[in-house]
């Protein structure tokens, strides 16, 4: 099961655009990428999920490069409300029942006014 | 609108009682898991299920047991609930061909006294 390392946390203001890296150099062929939201007393929220190249839509973009080992969420104009912690994850859509979905520890992002 | 919903927002209990936590989910999911999220350490996960009455653990089991008797709800048991088991519980479900897309229920903050 590919490992995922991202930030612990990260700041920045209303108004910037975000991006958040993720690393997962052990990727396997069939394995996406897929990144959740959670805002605090509540569960996590999936946003996004991709498998190469870009995928966009109405809450965020994720860039994955050619040799995958990456991936970047890009969230674009950001405002208070985008204060959460965002996980990335990777594996199999269809996995074995042996896989574990790991959530880890997410980076905290926090906007600033 | 999608929803995951489970018994109790907030739940206080005794050290040494048996405590049940429901989720039900109204999607028809075939795929269900337990998770615990604690302060530092992320979601971490207890149990899943891919069809009724079957069970898989997760990364952390012991002290914890899953009864899915029926395709839209899933039981976790704290056989004896202790101390070290405060935490806050999320439960999730997703469509078999879908794992990394879950869907989470509010959550359960149990403390136990």
């Amino acid at each position: 099961l590919a490992k995922t390392t991202q930030p612990i946390s990260m700041d920045s203001y209303e108004g910037q655009e975000v991006n958040i890296t993720c690393s997962h150099n052990n990727i396997a062929t069939n394995d996406y990428i897929t990144w959740y939201q959670q805002f605090p007393s509540q569960g996590p929220r999936f946003i996004i999920q991709g498998y190469k190249t870009k995928v966009t839509n109405e809450v965020a973009s994720l860039f994955i490069p050619a040799d995958r080992k990456s991936s970047t969420l890009s969230l674009p104009r950001v405002s208070l409300s985008d204060t959460a912690v965002y996980y990335c994850l990777v594996g199999e859509l269809v996995g074995n029942r042996d896989d574990k979905i790991i959530f880890g520890k997410g980076t905290r992002l926090h906007i600033l006014p | 609108d999608v929803k995951v919903t489970q018994s109790s927002r907030y739940l206080v209990k005794r050290t040494g009682e048996k405590v049940f936590l429901e989720c039900v989910q109204d999607m028809d999911h075939e795929n269900m898991f337990w998770y615990r999220q604690d302060p530092g350490l992320g979601l971490r996960l207890i149990y899943f299920s891919y069809d009724v009455k079957m069970k898989e653990k997760g990364d952390i089991p012991e002290g914890y047991s899953v009864s899915r008797e029926k395709k839209e709800r899933f039981s976790l048991i704290l056989e004896s609930a202790s101390t070290n088991q405060t935490s806050m519980y999320l439960c999730a479900s997703s469509f078999v061909g879908a794992s990394y897309e879950q869907f989470f229920g509010p959550g359960t903050r149990l403390t136990v006294l």
